[in-house]
C-alpha cells in the first residue's frame, strides 16, 4: 500500500461542475502539498497546508490531520482546469522531501 | 525570479551511454531536490541537497547515478551506462528552506528516453 493514496485516478467532468479529489496518507506528516501538472511535465504548487482550509480563486484545499485525509475542490470547473492533480506529503523529520500520490487525471469537457 | 530551470528539456540516448542533466534553482534557494517520474506514476524522490551538501539519497539511486551541487547553486544529475529502465521525466525542485512552510518550486523537467 502506498503511503499516499489518491482517488479517483481519473475524473471526467462537464464545464461548471464541482470537482473533488481526495488524498489519504498513512504516515505522520508535517504538511501536505496539492500540485498541478500539465502535459509536458511542469509542476505548479497550488497549496501547502498543515491544518484547516485554504482557498485561492476557485480552488479550495482542506486537511483533517486526525483522519489523515485531504481534499482538493474546484468550483465552477473549466476546461483549462484539465491537468493531473497530485497530492504530496512532507513526512515529519524527512528533510522536507515529498512523498507523492500517483495523481488524478482531470478532464473537463466544454 | 526566473523560476527553476532544467536543461535539456528532452534527451534521447542509446543504452550504455552516459547522460548529464542540469538544474538551476531559484537564486538564494538553499534546498534542492531531484525526483524521477515514470509514465502514469507520481514523482519519486531521488536525492536532496542543502547548499552544497548532499544530505539524503534514495535507494532508487543506484551506483550509476550521481548528483552534485558544487557551489550550492546549480546541480547536475549524471546517469552512467544508461538502461531502458532509466527512461523517465527527471524533475528538479528548490525551496528557500525556511521550514516546511516554504513553497516548493519545480522545473519543467528533463524527459529522458533510452533506446
Amino acid at each position: 500500500k502506498n503511503e499516499v493514496e489518491q482517488s479517483p485516478q481519473n475524473l471526467t467532468a462537464q464545464e461548471g461542475e464541482f470537482i473533488t479529489i481526495n488524498c489519504s496518507y498513512s504516515v505522520g506528516i508535517s504538511a501536505l502539498h496539492w500540485l498541478q501538472q500539465h502535459p509536458g511535465g511542469g509542476i505548479v504548487s497550488l497549496f501547502m497546508l498543515s491544518s484547516g482550509k485554504k482557498k485561492h480563486g476557485r480552488l479550495i484545499a482542506t486537511i483533517n490531520i486526525q483522519e489523515k485525509h485531504s481534499s482538493l475542490h474546484i468550483t465552477a470547473s473549466h476546461p483549462r482546469d484539465s491537468a493531473v492533480y497530485i497530492c504530496a506529503a512532507i513526512r515529519g523529520g524527512s528533510n522536507y522531501k515529498l512523498t507523492f500520490g500517483k495523481g488524478t487525471l482531470l478532464t473537463v469537457n466544454p | 525570479d526566473t523560476g527553476v530551470s532544467q536543461n535539456p528539456r528532452h534527451k534521447i540516448t542509446k543504452r550504455g551511454q552516459n547522460v548529464t542533466f542540469r538544474c538551476d534553482p531559484i537564486s538564494e534557494h538553499n534546498r534542492l531536490y531531484w525526483y524521477r517520474q515514470t509514465l502514469g506514476q507520481g514523482p519519486e524522490f531521488l536525492t536532496y541537497f542543502q547548499n552544497e551538501a548532499q544530505l539524503e539519497k534514495s535507494r532508487l539511486l543506484s551506483d550509476r547515478f550521481s548528483a552534485e551541487r558544487p557551489k550550492g547553486s546549480f546541480s547536475t544529475l549524471e546517469i552512467q551506462r544508461t538502461e531502458q529502465g532509466d527512461s523517465a521525466m527527471y524533475l528538479c525542485a528548490s525551496s528557500s528552506g525556511q521550514g516546511y512552510n516554504s513553497p516548493l518550486h519545480f522545473g519543467n523537467g528533463t524527459r529522458l528516453t533510452v533506446t
